[in-house]
This record gives structure tokens, sequence and C-alpha cells, in this order.
């Protein structure tokens, strides 16, 4: 069975402009979620969608926003991007309806802001 | 979701197994101790979780303590493939996933 996967791996982008990000789950995975790893914040829980709706959101401002599509996949989006938004952005897949339910992670995507 | 407290670091000789520890002394009952490794930039992987009995899978071993305050992860031989940063975990499940990573344990595997 094929592992979740991010496009792009790598992108760089400029002060002030907008990116989207884009993941999709392990075959059957209906819960998607995404965080974002820095080296001085670590790994921080963005959000999660279920069927389409967001079930759970981390602590970050509007400028991060997400959605999930009706065959699971889903894409992140920031907005006007700044300096501090450089990081890894990684995406977990997993059934989303069950107890002991384990997440499994892709490779990322490598957000550089200049 | 309870906090964990895992060393900063630890070394390992090839062949050798590696314990590597996690309290977590302020678990509910319906909380469970999951475990992922990352290797440098990569995505996190799934090692391995319990709730109150050991478990053990083809990459390691998980014990936790009677009162769950306290577990080790095992991995009985390990490789210089090993080398990673290890997050102990607790986590309600609900029905929802979310996942609060702590700061982990860097084990560096030498030959």
């Amino acid at each position: 069975k094929a592992g979740v996967t991010q496009t792009p791996r790598y992108l760089i982008k400029t002060r002030g402009q907008q990116v989207t990000l884009s993941c999709s789950p392990i075959s059957g995975h209906r819960s998607v979620s995404w965080y974002q790893q820095t080296p001085g914040q670590g790994l921080q829980f963005l959000f999660e969608y279920f069927s389409e709706t967001q079930r759970n959101k981390g602590n970050f401002p509007g400028r991060f926003s997400g959605r999930q599509f009706s065959n699971s996949r889903s894409e992140m989006n920031v907005s006007t991007l700044e300096l501090g938004d450089s990081a890894l952005y990684l995406c977990a897949s997993s059934l989303g309806d069950r107890e002991a339910d384990t997440q499994y992670f892709g490779p990322g995507t490598r957000l550089t802001v200049l | 979701d309870a906090k964990t407290t895992q060393p900063p670091s630890m070394d390992c000789a090839e062949g050798r197994a590696a314990n590597l520890p996690c309290n977590h002394s302020t678990i509910s009952g319906n909380e469970y101790v999951y475990w992922y490794r990352q290797i440098h930039s990569q995505g996190p992987q799934y090692i391995i979780h319990g709730l109150k009995n050991n478990e053990t899978n083809e990459m390691a071993s998980l014990i936790i303590t009677e009162d769950r305050k306290s577990s080790t992860l095992i991995l009985p031989h390990a490789t210089l493939r090993d080398t990673a940063v290890y997050y102990c975990i607790v986590r309600v499940l609900v029905r929802t996933d979310k996942l609060i990573f702590g700061t982990g344990t860097r084990l560096q595997v030498f030959p």
C-alpha cells in the first residue's frame, strides 16, 4: 500500500506571497492532520480534517488554512508569508474513526521564505 | 494531553539493546502511550503504542510500568540506521487526531 505523499517536496517563496501544499493520504484513510516543524518550536499541530470537515485546530493564526476533498486529499494554504513560516510541513493520515488509531506521516514539504 | 519527559540524548553501541525511558506521571486512564522516531528531516515514523500491557512488534518492545507513570522503548539490537530522535507521546483517543510532540530523545548509535 502506498504511503502518504506530499507535494512539492521543496518550495522557495518570498515574504508576502502565498503557498499551497498538497497531501495525499494512504488509501482508505479519512483523516489528514498537518504539522509544522521548526528548529525553535519543534513539531506543532496545525489542524486535522476528517470527512472534509476541520475537526481540530492548533494555535496558529488565520493565515494558515486547509481543506479536504471528497477523496480525502488535503491542501493547506499559508497566505501573506512571513520569514518565520520557513519550516518543514508534515501531513499525517489515519483512519480517523476508531480508538488506538495511528497516524502515518509523509516525507514533508520544506518551505523556505526569503 | 499528559506531558512527557525524556532525556535529551542517549548513546548506544551497535548490536546492543537501546532502552529509551519516558516519564508520563500525569497520564490518565484513557490515554495511550505512542512512540515515533524521526530520522533527520524525514517525516516521523510510527514505532509502537500501548495502553497498559507490554507490547512488541517487529521494530521494538514497549514496557509500561504497572502504575503507567513511565514507559521504556526497547530496540533489541540497535543498528546505525536507528540513529534518530525518538518521541514519546501520550494522548486521549476520542476520534480526533492530534499528536503533541515534546523534544524527544536523540539516540546516537555508534559502531
